[in-house]
C-alpha cells in the first residue's frame, strides 16, 4: 500500500527556517514524480515544488529562491527546506507523488501545518 | 500563471446530477489537455478522482466523469449522494512546467 507521511511542521518566526520531511512507503522516491502542494487556512490548493525522477527541480514563483526540494534515496524520503519564511507561507503542506507520469498528483500525505508568526 | 476559475458552490438533491466547470486559458487547459480533479473532505487530504481530463483511478466511483471543451474542463457527478458533499478542485499541467489549481467548488447535497 502506498503511504506518505509528513513531519517537521510547526511554529516559526518570520524570516526563520523550517524543514519538512515526507516518508514514503509502497514505492521508491527515486522512481516517483514527487511534489509539495500547500493550502493556506480556509483557502484553496497551491502547487509549491516538483522533483522529477531524473532529479530536475521546479518551483512556484512565490517560493523560488527560498524553498529547496530534495530527496534521500537511502531513507526513501522527500524534503522541503524552507528559508526566509513569511506570514503568507502559513499553510498545511502536503507531500504528493505519482509513479506513472508527472501530470497529476496520485497519492497524498496527511499534511503538515506550518505557521509563520511572531 | 493565474488560477483556474471554478464556481464557488454547486448544490443538488440526492440522486440528481451536477456539473462543476473549470475555466483556464490556452496556456494551460487549452494546450495541454491534462486536467485532474481532486475531492477534499473537511480536515482531510485531497484525493485524486479524475486524471488526464477523463480517466478515473481504480476504486473511484463511475458516478464521477470528466470532460473538456476548449479552455474549459468539467467534472460531472451523477446520482448525487450525501458522501459526495466536499470541496472539489481542478488542476491543469502548464508550461515551465507548473501546475495551476482552481479556487475550489463546495458541493452541497441538499
Amino acid at each position: 500500500e502506498v503511504q506518505l507521511v509528513e513531519s517537521g511542521g510547526g511554529l516559526v518566526q518570520p524570516g526563520g527556517s523550517l524543514r519538512l520531511s515526507c516518508a514514503a512507503s509502497g514505492f521508491t522516491v527515486s522512481s516517483t514524480y514527487m511534489s509539495w502542494v500547500r493550502q493556506a487556512p480556509g483557502k484553496g490548493l497551491e502547487w509549491v515544488s516538483f522533483l522529477y525522477t531524473g532529479g530536475n527541480t521546479f518551483y512556484a514563483d512565490s517560493v523560488k529562491g527560498r524553498f529547496t526540494i530534495s530527496r534521500d534515496i537511502s531513507k526513501n524520503t522527500l524534503s522541503l527546506q524552507m528559508n526566509s519564511l513569511r506570514a503568507e507561507d502559513t499553510a498545511v503542506y502536503y507531500c504528493a507523488g505519482t509513479t506513472t507520469n508527472p501530470f497529476y498528483f496520485g497519492h497524498w500525505g496527511q499534511g503538515a501545518l506550518v505557521t509563520v508568526s511572531s | 500563471q493565474s488560477a483556474l476559475t471554478q464556481p464557488a458552490s454547486v448544490s443538488g438533491s440526492p440522486g440528481q446530477s451536477i456539473t462543476i466547470s473549470c475555466t483556464g486559458t490556452s496556456s494551460d487547459i487549452g494546450t495541454y489537455k491534462l486536467v485532474s480533479w481532486y475531492q477534499q473532505h473537511p480536515g482531510k487530504a485531497p484525493k485524486l478522482i479524475i486524471y488526464e481530463t477523463t480517466n478515473r483511478p481504480s476504486g473511484v466511483s463511475n458516478r464521477f466523469s470528466g470532460s473538456r471543451s476548449g479552455n474549459t474542463a468539467s467534472l460531472s457527478i451523477s446520482g448525487l449522494q450525501a458522501e459526495d458533499e466536499a470541496d472539489y478542485y481542478c488542476c491543469s499541467y502548464a508550461v515551465s512546467p507548473t501546475w495551476v489549481f482552481g479556487g475550489g467548488t463546495k458541493v452541497t447535497v441538499l
